[in-house]
């Protein structure tokens, strides 16, 4: 069974903080990918990550940066962190899509409730 | 760009009565489109995909592309398909990224 891994499932830091959320994951995965999830919004993907050191923005990328420098590992960075990025982060992985046809379903990990005070 | 739409925030429906969540999206190709679902304190997860036509946990969707739907349906609810349920699209060969609805509460009221 795939298992994705968050670091911490409760983080509380304050205003202007650098702030790191990591994410493993133990299948060898290519893709991996960071949303947040916010009630009435959904989830909304930041960055995600089809190779090592490889990055692509999402949709809401402002305030985030993000780190793959191994294969199993994608990191998410707020580099000064704001109360409007109090929010829960969810961590995902897939397999590389099968050539020219379909997708492959994402597994997410267990979020991170952050809170910036 | 792809957008989905769940119109219903909040679902209530008795214990074996029929259960419909909506999902509609607008993209003017073929799409690729999920249902995932989060249970009570339980990490977001694959309920199913229109590709696969199967039955899960008594759920089915299909894909109408006339109606650019994707509607969830199960015909007799139970108490533990009380979820946050998530429709979500992908565009086709290999772009992975998701675009995801904002989500419908269903609570089964015994």
């Amino acid at each position: 069974d795939v298992k994705v891994t968050q670091s911490s499932r409760y983080l509380v830091k304050r205003t202007g903080e650098k702030v790191f959320l990591e994410c493993v994951q133990d299948m060898d995965h290519e893709n991996m990918f960071w949303y947040r999830q916010d009630p009435g919004l959904g989830l909304r993907l930041i960055y995600f990550s089809y190779d090592v050191k490889m990055k692509e923005k999402g949709d809401i990328p402002e305030g985030y940066s993000v780190s793959r420098e191994k294969k199993e590992r994608f990191s998410l960075i707020l580099e000064s962190a704001s109360t409007n990025q109090t929010s829960m982060y969810l961590c995902a992985s897939s397999p590389a899509p099968i050539p020219r046809l379909w997708n492959q379903p994402q597994h997410f990990g267990d979020g991170t409730r952050l809170s910036i005070l | 760009a792809q957008r989905v739409t769940q119109p219903e925030k909040l679902l209530s429906v008795f214990k074996g009565a029929p259960v419909e969540l909506k999902c509609n999206y607008s993209y003017s190709g073929s799409p690729e489109l999920f249902w995932y679902v989060q249970y009570s304190r339980q990490r977001l997860q694959l309920l199913l995909r229109h590709i696969s036509r199967e039955s899960i946990k008594g759920f089915t969707a299909d894909l109408n592309k006339g109606e650019t739907s994707f509607h969830l349906k199960k015909p007799f609810a139970q108490e533990e398909d009380s979820a946050m349920y998530y429709c979500a699209l992908s565009l086709p060969f290999g772009n992975e990224k998701l675009t995801f609805g904002t989500g419908t509460r269903l609570t089964i009221i015994p």
